[in-house]
């Protein structure tokens, strides 16, 4: 059972922005902002687009964006694109425990 | 480049076992762990366990205590997962992942391609 809770679907249209919301305990997502996130094409192995809550690895899009407001993290896809259909995931790690994944949001760009 | 490369795919009948793979290269091997995750046909992503590859020492999620075995071959800088006792249920692909920590945040980062373990009689 996760700990964290996506919407299952998100649906925009070209150049819309569209917003994921993963939402968790405090002991995942409330203390600092220890949320990462994935995108997953069909057939593909996931990818990191945001880690440490906020920051984007080298050659992600900066349409990608990460935030946290109280117990819920988000992620905002910006100027949406054909290519940005795919399955997202946040993730959390609590030090000492261990890691959750949310339940998946799947994009849907209409 | 960084990089992780898995075995391939397996068929395996009920009750067999099987061994996973997962080969790192671009880096020193031992400096960061290797996680492994599940992700059963259609449905999200699952964290099993993470191995320390200094210390060789294994973590299990819960749910995957008994029949999941992490284990690493450091002269050849693999991880390898195996699973026994194979049940219809085990089928998923089957991803290791290297663990980045800064401070006191972690991510993953890069993952394997995945590994495709069909259970079937």
């Amino acid at each position: 059972q996760s700990a964290l809770t996506q919407p299952a679907s998100v649906s925009g249209s070209p150049g819309q922005s569209i917003t994921i919301s993963c939402a968790g305990t405090t002991n995942y997502v409330g203390n600092y902002n220890l949320v990462s996130w994935y995108q997953q094409h069909p057939g593909k192995a996931p990818k990191l687009i945001i880690y440490e809550g906020s920051k984007r690895p080298s050659g992600v899009s900066t349409r990608f964006s990460g935030s946290k407001s109280g117990d819920t993290a988000s992620l905002t896809i910006s100027g949406l694109q054909t290519e940005d259909e795919a399955d997202y995931y946040c993730c959390s790690y609590v030090a000492g425990s261990d890691y959750v994944f949310g339940t998946g949001t799947k994009v849907a760009v209409l | 480049q960084v990089q992780l490369v898995q075995s391939g795919s397996e068929l395996k009948k009920p009750g067999a076992s099987v061994k996973v793979s997962c080969k790192a290269s671009g880096y020193t091997f031992t400096t960061h762990a290797i996680n492994w995750v599940r992700q059963a046909p259609g449905q999200g992503l699952e964290w099993m366990g993470w191995i320390n590859t200094n210390t060789g020492r294994p973590t299990y999620a819960q749910g995957f205590t008994g029949r999941f075995v992490f284990s690493l071959d450091t002269s050849v800088n693999t991880a390898v997962l195996q699973i026994s006792s194979l049940k219809l249920e085990d089928t998923a692909v089957y991803y290791c992942a290297r663990d980045v920590i800064r401070g006191v945040y972690n991510w993953f980062d890069p993952w394997g391609q995945g590994t495709l373990v069909t259970v079937s009689s």
